[in-house]
């Protein structure tokens, strides 16, 4: 059974661009979260979606945004980029929420801002 | 709002010893408790899930304890290999609806 996969693995942008970051579930799970992993620092929690709905949101600005389909792949959009957005972006999907359920994480889009 | 530590922040040990890693949290309500193992530039590995009403769960070399009232939660793993090098996350699920990760422990293992 394939695992959740992102794409593309990387990403150079120039500042002020848009990024687009794709991630399809493990098939049968219906949440999908998002985390950034910047140099040197933890994970920081972006968006979860279940069921098409946003269900919470991190403390990120609004030019960060998403959305997931009818078939629970998701996407991830960052808006007017800057330099510190350059990250690992880490996406992840499990059956239930992840509170309540084994979440499963993708192996990352890399994103250079430059 | 949850809080995750992880002591130490890296360890290095010679093959064969056992390794201890430490997972403390601020709010002991919480649903499940996930252990991740991370290589350089990678995604995350699920290890070891623990829900709130379990003490333990283990996987091969791998055992993880779980004391919601204390909010401590230990991995232990058994005989350890050059191949358990990299960083080893936990992480906390609660009511504020998301998992709150430890900034991580870098583990190496010296053949």
């Amino acid at each position: 059974e394939a695992g959740v996969t992102q794409s593309p693995t990387h990403l150079i942008k120039t500042r002020g661009q848009q990024a687009t970051l794709r991630c399809s579930p493990i098939s049968g799970h219906t949440s999908v979260y998002w985390y950034q992993q910047a140099l040197g620092l933890g994970l920081q929690f972006l968006l979860w979606y279940d069921e098409g709905e946003e269900r919470n949101r991190g403390n990120f600005p609004p030019r960060f945004s998403g959305r997931q389909f009818p078939n629970y792949s998701s996407e991830l959009n960052v808006n007017a980029l800057e330099l510190e957005d350059s990250a690992l972006y880490l996406c992840a999907s499990s059956p239930l929420t992840a509170i309540r359920s084994e979440a499963f994480f993708g192996q990352g889009t890399r994103l250079t801002v430059v | 709002k949850q809080e995750v530590t992880q002591i130490p922040a890296a360890l290095s040990v010679p093959e064969g010893e056992n390794l201890v890693l430490n997972c403390s949290f601020t709010d002991s309500a919480i649903y499940n408790l996930q252990w991740f193992r991370q290589d350089p530039g990678k995604g995350l590995t699920s290890l070891l899930l623990i829900q709130s009403s379990q003490r333990e769960q283990t996987s091969g070399r791998l055992n993880a304890s779980l004391d919601k009232s204390s909010g401590r939660s230990t991995l232990y793993i058994a005989a350890s290999q050059p191949g358990d090098s990299a960083t080893y996350l936990c992480a906390v699920g609660s009511n504020d609806y998301k998992l709150s990760f430890g900034a991580g422990t870098t583990v190496t293992v010296r053949a």
